[in-house]
């Protein structure tokens, strides 16, 4: 099946920095990926939608200028937290959809961050 | 977003033994998937049903999609102890496809070797 990958797969920063995530589609473009935030035990829980050479789209609740997202091109998308804070810590998943025929949408492995 | 709900929220059942999972959600949908997700990791698509659809099978899965009721289930037959993991339903909201997905709260199943 289709592989997205995620970098890095853990970071630790100190409250106030910035932290930037790549999440990358490996064998099929996508126009469109998205980004989770999973607390512990809990579910995923849509951040925004990120559209190639546009805008995201944010969901109800997420502050777009602390969550940067840019798609850049059609196998990159970067999720970037700004001045980061110790409730900003949290397991961020990305995933694309490859929109052929099939609906299936791949997720990243994730990516740990811990604010200090 | 309105996220669906599940039960149990946890399961803890011996190898061998059938594994039976429930999801409900809100709206109307294009389509429902269910995932697993092993701790601290990603999550695997496992099968996804259509509206139109009443049940599928993959393998030991098996879904079934009820559209009246707004809810599937998820039965896993004789488990094995690599299934311990949660496992999360998603739908796929009308109207409009956008591949936006809806999670369920998740159920954690341990099976015991």
């Amino acid at each position: 099946g289709a592989v997205v990958s995620q970098h890095p797969s853990r970071v630790i920063c100190k409250s106030g920095t910035s932290v930037k995530i790549e999440c990358r589609s490996l064998d099929f473009q996508a126009t469109t990926m998205f980004w989770y935030r999973q607390f512990p035990k809990q579910s995923l829980m849509l951040m925004a939608t990120s559209n190639e050479g546009s805008k995201a789209t944010y969901e109800q609740g997420v502050e777009k200028d602390k969550f940067l997202i840019n798609h850049a091109s059609l196998t990159l998308s970067t999720l970037t937290v700004t001045s980061a804070h110790p409730e900003d810590s949290s397991f961020y998943i990305c995933s694309a959809r490859d929109f052929g025929p099939g609906e299936t949408q791949y997720f990243g492995p994730g990516t740990r961050l811990l604010v200090l | 977003s309105q996220q669906g709900e599940e039960d149990p929220q946890a399961l803890s059942i011996q190898e061998g033994e059938n594994a039976t999972m429930n999801c409900s959600y809100k709206t109307s949908i294009n389509n429902l998937q269910w995932y697993r997700q092993n701790s601290g990791r990603g999550l695997v698509h496992l099968i996804l049903i259509r509206s139109n659809e009443r049940e599928k099978h993959s393998g030991r899965l098996r879904v079934t999609l009820d559209t009246s009721k707004k809810s599937s289930s998820l039965l896993i037959t004789a488990s094995r102890a690599a299934d311990t993991a949660s496992y999360f339903c998603a739908t796929d909201a009308l109207p409009s496809n956008t591949g936006k997905l809806i999670f369920g709260q998740g159920t954690t199943l341990q099976v015991k070797p």
